[in-house]
């Protein structure tokens, strides 16, 4: 166990839902991240929070959008995805954005039909 | 734009061969550099890092080395179990005005019992 948990596991949706991927991080850290894992791809870093404020936004398309409501939780809300989007969603955390070890958590398995 | 190289993309060896696992980054400036593990179903996780003033780190069968004027750095694993088999990804800090992480591509580590 890192301390970062991640819910659903595993998701599955159409093209037309709207679904939410959530991140919970139990060590007080400051900085949280989204990453997105493709097959045979590097990790891409999508977004970064630092002290609930948005600091990075990695020309992410708008059908991702990131909520961080506090230092603790992290949310993907997911609206209109396309079947490329399918992929593994990884949050991290890191007690400062300053080259600090991120912690990361299981992941989320999306499958967009 | 700054990237992470990383080689081989596949490694495979006998259960108590060494193992070495070699990166490349792009920017000069990058002063930090870790190593994650990730096990199937798992989120990576650190195994080690090194950061630029030092050449040499070594936790137990584990060693990064760094060579900052070629910029490449090397994973090593000595004594190779089973359970060494993962995917294990180097990153590089990228001190930009976000100071984000860039991970390589990741490599494939059988450990052959």
């Amino acid at each position: 166990e890192t301390g970062v948990t991640q819910t659903p596991r595993h998701l599955v949706m159409g093209m037309t839902n709207k679904k939410s991927l959530k991140c919970e991080q139990h060590l007080g850290h400051n900085a949280m991240y989204w990453y997105k894992q493709s097959a045979k791809k590097p990790l891409e870093l999508m977004f970064v929070y630092n002290f609930k404020e948005q600091t990075e936004n990695n020309s992410v398309p708008s059908r991702f959008s990131p909520e961080c409501p506090n230092s603790s939780h992290l949310f993907l809300h997911l609206h209109t995805l396309q079947p490329e989007d399918s992929a593994l969603y990884l949050c991290a955390s890191s007690q400062a954005i300053a080259g600090d070890t991120q912690y990361f958590g299981p992941g989320t398995r999306l499958t967009v039909l | 734009g700054e990237n992470v190289e990383q080689h081989p993309s596949t490694l495979s060896v006998q259960e108590g061969d060494s193992a070495v696992i070699k990166c490349t980054y792009s920017d000069s400036a990058s002063n930090y550099f870790p190593w994650y593990k990730q096990e199937l179903g798992k989120g990576p996780q650190l195994i080690i890092d090194i950061r630029s003033n030092v050449g040499e780190k070594k936790d137990q069968r584990i060693a990064v080395t760094l060579n900052k004027t070629a910029k490449h750095f090397s994973l090593h694993i000595t004594e190779t179990q089973p359970e060494d088999s993962a995917v294990y990804f180097c990153a590089s800090y990228m001190k930009t005005s976000y100071d984000k992480v860039i991970f390589g591509p990741g490599t494939s580590l059988s450990v052959i019992p």
